[in-house]
């Protein structure tokens, strides 16, 4: 079994600056896929980002951008500018990649608060 | 942008109760899911659906849980009879290929009393 696990939870940052949120993850797969989803208080579940894990490149998508480390199992997601409309729980989640429609494990969640 | 819709958004029942949680997947996706997240807890899946069954379920999805995808647009969850730990928020999902990452709906706040 997958578990996924979110060592932070909760963070602050100021407005503008750059934060990272940790996700580590325990898996015996090789082909997998990774995610992070965002939940403001609207309790929406949101997705910010995905990486395949064959793939070294890190993905980005405008301010968020993550540091994926296979051997390590560290997936971590890092937001530049932080604005306030970024204030909302973070999730990690895991995807085996060998079936399609594979469930999604999550982790705990990271509360993060930007400041104005 | 193509929406998945769930309704009613808050929901109160009795326990002991049945009741039926609906959803509206994105028309071309192929892939249904339920989630659930008690109250300051991680998100947990129940059930994945495609091509008409059950793809996987968790242990949680036990005999009072169900699905069904009655009219080809419409994705229920029905709790036979409703605990009160089941008061949760349950979100439904859709994809189209079951990797690129689901479309959540906004979910359902499930109050059981």
């Amino acid at each position: 079994a997958q578990t996924v696990t979110q060592s932070q939870p909760e963070m602050s940052v100021q407005e503008a600056e750059t934060v990272t949120l940790s996700c580590t993850y325990d898996t015996s797969e090789n082909n997998y896929y990774l995610f992070w989803y965002k939940q403001p208080p609207s309790r929406q579940m949101i997705l910010v980002i995905r990486q395949e894990a064959y793939k070294q490149q890190n993905a980005t998508e405008n301010r968020f951008s993550v540091n994926f480390q296979k051997a390590a199992k560290s997936f971590s997601l890092k937001i530049s500018d932080s604005q306030l409309g970024d204030t909302a729980m973070y999730f990690c989640a895991f995807m085996k990649g060998e079936t399609s429609g594979s469930r999604l494990t999550f982790g705990e969640g990271t509360q993060l608060t930007v400041n104005p | 942008e193509p929406e998945v819709t769930q309704t009613p958004s808050h929901q109160v029942t009795q326990m002991g109760q049945e009741v039926i949680l609906r959803c509206v997947p994105i028309s071309n996706h192929l892939y249904f899911y339920w989630y659930r997240q008690i109250l300051g807890q991680k998100v947990e899946f129940l059930v994945s659906f495609y091509n008409n069954e059950i793809s996987e379920k968790s242990e949680i999805f036990d005999d009072q849980f169900s699905v069904e995808r009655p009219d080809g647009s419409n994705f229920t969850l029905k709790i036979r009879s409703t605990k009160l730990e089941d008061s949760a928020m349950y979100f439904c999902a859709s994809s189209l290929t079951g990797v690129y990452g689901y479309t959540f709906g906004s979910g359902t706040r499930l109050t059981v009393v």
